[in-house]
C-alpha cells in the first residue's frame, strides 16, 4: 500500500545532541510537510517542500533544519535539541494540484517520531 | 486571534448518543475544510472533507457556514470507537501549496 513512513517511531536523544528523524513516502507527492505536535496542541506547521524548493514557517527556530535528496525522502534535522523540543513529530504529504471540485487534496500524514529529550 | 477555534472539550457521551462539534475559522477566503481525526498518540488521518452544501458519510455530517465562517461535525449513533480527538482543518487560499491550519481539537469519549 502508499504510505508515509517514519523513522524512528520513538527516539530518544540528550539535551544538546543532534538527531535526525526520517521520512519517506511512496505515494509520490511532490509537496511534503514537517509538522511539530505538542501534547494537547493542534499540529504546528515547521516547514514544508514544494518539490525541491524549501519554505520556512516565519516562527520555526534555527535549530530545525530539513532535506529532501529526492521526491521519495525527506529529514528533519534538531542540530541542539532542548527540554521544550520533545515533541511529537509529523510528516506529511500532499500533491500542489488542486483536486476535483476546486478542493485542495488531503494530506496525508506519517505515523510520527516521538521525540523524548532528557 | 488563532486562525481556527475548537472548543476543546472533553465530550463525555454514553454509547448511542449525539454529539455536534463546532469550529469557527478567521480567514474569510479560506478554500477547503476538514474534519481530520486523531487518535491518542497518533497520526491526523482525515475524516472527512466539508463541502458547502454540507455532507454525510454514515453516522458523520458535516456542515460549513461560510458566512458565520463556522464548520460543524455531527455524529449519530456513537460507538466505543468513536473515542478520540477530531481537528477542524482549513485550508489557506492565500497558500498555492493548500496549507493547512488546524484547531487544537475536541476531544471525544464515548463510553458504554
Amino acid at each position: 500500500d502508499a504510505m508515509v513512513i517514519q523513522n524512528p517511531r520513538y527516539q530518544v536523544t540528550q539535551f544538546g545532541k543532534p538527531v535526525t528523524l526520517s521520512c519517506s513516502q511512496t505515494l509520490n507527492h511532490n509537496v511534503m510537510y514537517w509538522y511539530q505536535q505538542k501534547s494537547s496542541q493542534a499540529p504546528k506547521l515547521l516547514f514544508h517542500y514544494y518539490d525541491k524548493d524549501f519554505n520556512n514557517e516565519a516562527d520555526t527556530p534555527d535549530n530545525f533544519q530539513s532535506r529532501r535528496p529526492n521526491t521519495s525522502f525527506c529529514f528533519l534535522d534538531i542540530r541542539s535539541p532542548g527540554l521544550g523540543d520533545a515533541a511529537m513529530y509529523l510528516c506529511a504529504t500532499s500533491t500542489s494540484t488542486v483536486g476535483s471540485g476546486g478542493k485542495w487534496n488531503e494530506q496525508f500524514f506519517g505515523p510520527g517520531t516521538r521525540l523524548t529529550v532528557l | 486571534r488563532k486562525e481556527v477555534e475548537q472548543d476543546p472539550g472533553p465530550f463525555n457521551v454514553p454509547e448511542g448518543a449525539t454529539v455536534a462539534f463546532n469550529c469557527t475559522y478567521s480567514n474569510s477566503a479560506s478554500q477547503s475544510f476538514f474534519w481530520y481525526r486523531q487518535d491518542c498518540r497518533k497520526e491526523p488521518k482525515l475524516l472527512m472533507s466539508v463541502y458547502s452544501s454540507g455532507n454525510e458519510d454514515g453516522r458523520f455530517t458535516a456542515q460549513l457556514n461560510r458566512a458565520s465562517q463556522y464548520i460543524s461535525l455531527l455524529i449519530r449513533d456513537s460507538k466505543l470507537s468513536d473515542s478520540a480527538t477530531y481537528l477542524c482543518v482549513v485550508n489557506d487560499r492565500g497558500s498555492t501549496l493548500g496549507r493547512l491550519y488546524f484547531g487544537r481539537g475536541t476531544q471525544l469519549t464515548v463510553w458504554p
